[in-house]
């Protein structure tokens, strides 16, 4: 069991360009969550998938974010035209409902919009 | 829309005390979870709770839940500098769906 892995790290971004970040979950866990995290907060939802379904999207999600798991294992967040404000630490969890939506989190996605 | 309050926000305390956080939240439901965060690191899951009056114990720390209240608390108890974290609870409204965070409660433990 390897965990939740995010890539990348952290990422720089001028405000206008599109970013991509990717998360790998538990291989046995079917639900894959995004939550986003801002400084002194707790991590506030935005999507989550069972398998490849995309079962719900938070009101936070502009049109401007896209978020797919395409297989039903690794999942893609997309940001159109990033602004200031999308400077965040973004989180991806995992899940199976035999452990009782006990999720499981990776080590995050540190977003800087110039 | 489910809320979900911690307090205290920001705790001091001795090495060797005791204390306790606090957690409401005003839907009904079964399931909380602890989380612990270290500066600049992602969530460690501590705790589950599922029922009324579940309690569990790790180390230093114990947590419980009243469902009838909509409160959990974690009990520290004589603190040590390691347990210094942001310690968060979240609720789970719909099984198996999001989590709703609290602000999280900032623990610094001086020695």
């Amino acid at each position: 069991d390897t965990g939740v892995s995010q890539d990348p790290r952290h990422k720089i971004t001028k405000r206008g360009q599109n970013v991509t970040f990717r998360c790998d979950p538990i291989s046995e866990h079917n639900r894959l969550y995004w939550y986003r995290q801002t400084l002194g907060q707790g991590p506030e939802f935005l999507t989550y998938f069972q398998n490849e379904a995309q079962l719900e999207k938070s009101r936070l999600l502009s049109d401007r974010f896209s978020a797919e798991r395409p297989k039903g294992s690794f999942s893609t967040l997309e940001i159109q035209r990033t602004e200031q404000g999308d400077s965040a630490m973004y989180l991806c969890a995992s899940s199976r409902l035999a452990d009782y939506n006990e999720q499981f989190f990776g080590p995050g996605t540190r977003l800087t919009v110039l | 829309e489910l809320k979900v309050e911690q307090n205290p926000l920001f705790l001091s305390m001795q090495e060797g005390k005791n204390y306790t956080i606090y957690c409401n939240y005003s839907t009904t439901s079964d399931r909380l979870y602890w989380y612990r965060q270290d500066p600049g690191k992602s969530l460690e899951s501590l705790f589950v709770l599922l029922s009324n009056g579940a309690v569990k114990q790790e180390g230093r720390l114990m947590a419980s839940l009243d469902t009838k209240a909509r409160l959990s608390t974690l009990h520290i108890t004589a603190a040590v500098h390691d347990l210094s974290a942001t310690y968060f609870c979240a609720v789970d409204m719909v099984y198996g769906n999001k989590l709703v965070f609290g602000a999280g409660t900032i623990l610094r433990v001086k020695s």
